[in-house]
């Protein structure tokens, strides 16, 4: 079947820090890879996204990288703030036609000023 | 302003005592699809629409019932609510599967 694997967390980091969050994917085909953020008490809103093979997603600073080879899909950040405290989840649907978005269990982080 | 909207965000209520959560996106969406988040178990998929008078089970079906008469609505209906149900639940809608899901504000429910 399809899944998302997430690294746990939680992850508390000063400020500026550099942010790393690792997504492995597993699904037949061609998979669309998203990246969404909750912030405490929101909504979950959608922060990044690659459709093909080494597409790079990017958006308010943060980036990830469809890597078909290694079938990952990992986040980063080279300067985190404490407004980027938030839950972010890696996700993905699974083929063309295909209309189930499927998340990994989430990553709590934090930055501390 | 492009946005799914959903109503109430919070409901307290009693077992048993049917409920609808309403859910409207102003995007001309063909999907939209209900999810529940809860701790340690994180978002499942309730229920899914393709388009209208189209939908189907997702992972957790069971307790729920969805209708879409019309694009836009997408009313999430607990017939008989139960304390196994008090959850976040959240509304969501898409274009396709290249763009990805816009997602409501979310209703917290409790059932007592």
């Amino acid at each position: 079947g399809n899944s998302v694997t997430q690294m746990e967390g939680p992850v508390t980091l000063s400020e500026e820090a550099f942010l790393t969050i690792n997504c492995t994917y597993t699904a037949t085909g061609y998979p669309s890879l998203f990246w969404y953020v909750q912030y405490p008490g929101e909504g979950l809103q959608l922060l990044l996204k690659a459709t093909k093979a080494d597409d790079k997603g990017s958006n308010k600073g943060f980036e990830a990288t469809y890597r078909k080879e290694t079938t990952s899909f990992h986040l980063e950040k080279g300067s985190v703030q404490v407004s980027d405290s938030a839950v972010y989840f890696c996700a993905l649907i699974p083929v063309v036609g295909d209309y189930k978005l499927s998340f990994g269990a989430g990553t709590t982080v934090t930055v501390r000023a | 302003e492009a946005q799914v909207t959903q109503n109430p965000r919070y409901l307290i209520t009693v077992t048993g005592k049917k409920l609808t959560v309403t859910c409207s996106q102003n995007m001309n969406h063909e999907y939209m699809s209900w999810y529940r988040q809860d701790p340690g178990l994180g978002l499942r998929q309730i229920y899914y629409s393709m388009n209208v008078e189209v939908t189907d089970k997702g992972d957790v079906p069971e307790g729920y019932k969805v209708s879409r008469k019309e694009k836009r609505n997408f009313p999430l209906i607990l017939e008989s609510p139960s304390p196994n149900q008090t959850s976040l639940y959240f509304c969501a809608s898409s274009p396709g599967t290249y763009h990805g899901y816009t997602f409501g504000s979310g209703t917290r429910l409790t059932v007592v």
